[in-house]
């Protein structure tokens, strides 16, 4: 089976800009998930979906950050204005359902100027 | 949610040699996950062991779970250069990833 597909792999923008990325889980999956890891930590969680609802979005800084997952299949997280903080790879991973192992993709490395 | 914690943070061990690394947690689980997650890529799935099971194994890794310690520990066996990686713990579905710990295998 296909994996969890992300885009742009790596992304540069200046602070204030804005940026998104799209993800597009393994086919069938109903959960999907967007993580922030800042170097030499772990992933943290900001918005986790159940087919297009909302299920945790509470790690999400909602006055910079939204996402959306249409259709219940492809989701895109868009950062507005960007911080310098914002540096990290944004990681994006599906499972068959929340009680599921999840599949991860590759992520976006966002670097702030 | 519950976050697991990854020890040591880092190790660093020679090519053929045994790795071991352990995870703590604080309340009841079904199930804990442990992920492997290479330089520059996702992370990846490697075990689930259930909470009535005390060891699983997979290939070179054992998985070995203590409730009553709550505590989890991974090992690697005859490791390879390859296993170069962090590796990060999941205590149940629901789980907030620690910093890993972070094996380097010198070949």
């Amino acid at each position: 089976e296909a994996g969890v597909a992300q885009s742009p792999r790596y992304k540069i923008i200046e602070k204030r800009q804005s940026v998104a990325f799209w993800c597009n889980p393994i086919s069938g999956h109903a959960t999907l998930y967007w993580y922030q890891q800042i170097l030499g930590q772990g992933p943290k969680l900001l918005i986790q979906f159940q087919n297009n609802g909302v299920v945790d979005d509470s790690q999400l800084p909602k006055d910079r950050f939204s996402a959306e997952r249409l259709k219940g299949v492809d989701s895109t997280l868009k950062i507005q204005p960007a911080k310098l903080e914002d540096s990290a790879v944004y990681l994006c991973a599906s499972s068959a359902s929340g009680n599921q192992p999840q599949h991860f993709g590759d992520g976006t490395r966002l670097s702030i100027l | 949610s519950q976050q697991g914690e990854e020890d040591p943070q880092a190790l660093s061990i020679q090519e053929g040699e045994n790795a071991t690394m352990n995870c703590s947690y604080k309340t009841s689980i079904n199930n804990l996950q442990w992920y492997r997650q290479n330089s520059g890529r996702g992370l990846v799935h490697l075990i689930l062991i259930r909470s009535n099971e005390r060891e699983k194994h997979s290939g070179r890794l054992r998985v070995t779970l203590d409730t009553s310690k709550k505590s989890s520990s991974l090992l690697i066996t005859a490791s390879r250069a390859a296993d170069t990686a962090s590796y990060f713990c999941a205590p149940g579905f629901k789980t907030i990833f620690g910093a890993g710990t972070r094996l380097f295998v010198k070949a």
